[in-house]
């Protein structure tokens, strides 16, 4: 049970360049969302997604687009990236509210994007 | 809407005295609220939750946390600090029902503990 994964760990962008982070998780878990973590700033939420084929915006959604075709994948995408993209972001799963659970989040190991 | 404040953005306490990180909220109804602790270079692990019940939630390591309806707060707290124990801390709230769900986070607060 490898819990929450993120591909890549680490990367270099130049400006303009594009980029997908992916995100998969091995519990079956039907909520899934980006953060991005900048210091002072705390866990800023990009995008979430309630289920297989749904996404919606977050707090700073500005500048990435998301996709999730499959239950267990979510990639986060940024088209053409800019500096105030560099951030280490974080992806993070949980499972619907109800039946005893009440979204406690499991995150992944997070990546560290650095745009030049 | 509802927010989550964490009034310090660090806290320093020596190894083996009591520790508190103090949390606030501000959501409509009853809170549904949660503690992660994350360490360097690593991602966000879940600490505790308080949902219903006895106000002493009691959760991973050795924390526990005390909800006060009164003054809006979930501070995190531990009777006995370790050195291990230095790592950035978030507490979260969401509400009990409507919406999507989704928890909001406070800013973090960074804990030392010294030798």
């Amino acid at each position: 049970n490898a819990g929450v994964t993120q591909t890549p760990k680490f990367r270099v962008l130049k400006t303009g360049q594009s980029m997908t982070l992916l995100c998969a998780q091995d519990m079956n878990h039907e909520y899934m969302y980006w953060y991005r973590q900048d210091p002072g700033m705390g866990l800023r939420l990009i995008h979430y997604s309630v289920g297989e084929g749904t996404t919606a915006k977050g707090e700073v959604p500005d500048g990435y687009n998301v996709s999730r075709l499959k239950k267990q994948n979510f990639l986060l995408g940024l088209e053409s990236a800019a500096p105030s993209q560099t951030s280490v972001y974080f992806c993070a799963s949980s499972y619907a509210p109800g039946g005893g659970y009440y979204n406690e989040q499991f995150f992944g190991p997070g990546t560290r994007l650095t745009v030049l | 809407a509802q927010s989550v404040a964490q009034p310090e953005d660090q806290v320093n306490v020596a190894e083996g005295n009591p520790l508190t990180v103090k949390c606030t909220y501000s959501v409509s109804g009853n809170p549904y609220l949660f503690w992660y602790v994350q360490y360097p270079n690593r991602g966000l692990q879940f600490l505790l939750k308080y949902i219903t019940g006895d106000n002493l939630v009691k959760g991973s390591y050795g924390f526990e946390a005390e909800f006060n309806k009164s003054q809006t707060s979930f501070h995190l707290k531990k009777p006995s600090a370790l050195v291990s124990d230095s790592a950035l801390y978030f507490c979260a709230v969401r509400p009990p029902s409507g919406g999507s769900y989704i928890p909001t986070f406070g800013r973090g607060t960074s804990l030392i503990v010294h030798p």
